[in-house]
């Protein structure tokens, strides 16, 4: 089975602190995806990844980066965190423009 | 922006056939129609994706009609463990700069009760 695993299911940072979140898969997919969800706003698309070092911004990149620097490896970095970061993320990979498949997610707190 | 626009909420009892359409007016012809599933505190999960007509997996139906301007999720007999957010997807599997196959709209919330 295609297993795609965050980092941390929760977490907890102060406004204007550094975060990462990380993301690997064991697939040897190409494609990889950032996405945030917020309660009636359904998945948010932020970045993606369609080949290492590869990024594309999707729909909300504002306040986002991103990093692939191996294939199976992509992280979301939140250069300063914001209250309005709050939110849980989600990271999908597919191979090709296939069926995704997504991680747990990480539930982000910003105080 | 999401290509699609289903129904926010349905409520259905336990033991009834649940059906869940979405519009899709735009739909190009290289589209695929595709359905996941997510449960409250998890990622989507796949469920099920078809071109036209009728296309049967171990979970639900889709059906498609001729013009395939909109496509309906059947999932038979729900029960409770059929609780979830159902979202509705159109994109091209072929055309590798496009992402619009991925963009998630807010689903449809369905509801199962005993």
């Amino acid at each position: 089975d295609v297993k795609v695993t965050q980092s941390s299911r929760y977490l907890v940072k102060r406004t204007g602190e550094k975060v990462f979140l990380e993301c690997v898969q064991d697939m040897d997919h190409e494609n990889m995806f950032w996405y945030r969800q917020d309660p009636g706003l359904g998945l948010r698309l932020i970045y993606f990844s369609y080949d290492v070092k590869m990024k594309e911004k999707g729909d909300i990149p504002e306040g986002y980066s991103v990093s692939r620097e191996k294939k199976e490896r992509f992280s979301l970095i939140l250069e300063s965190a914001s209250t309005n970061q709050t939110s849980m993320y989600l990271c999908a990979s597919s191979r090709g423009w296939g069926e995704l498949f997504f991680g747990e997610g990480s539930r982000l707190t910003v105080l | 922006l999401a290509k699609t626009t289903q129904p926010i909420s349905m409520d259905s009892y336990e033991g009834q056939e649940v059906n869940i359409t979405c519009s899709h007016n735009n739909i190009a012809t290289n589209d695929y129609i595709t359905w996941y599933q997510q449960f409250p505190s998890q990622g989507p999960r796949f469920i099920i994706q078809g071109y036209k007509t009728k296309v049967t997996n171990e979970v639900a139906s889709l059906f498609i009609p001729a013009d395939r301007k909109s496509s309906t999720l059947s999932l038979p007999r729900v029960s409770l463990s059929d609780t979830a957010v159902y979202y509705c997807l159109v994109g091209d599997r072929v055309k590798e700069t496009s992402y619009d196959k991925v963009i998630f709209g807010p689903g449809t919330s369905l509801s199962v009760i005993p």
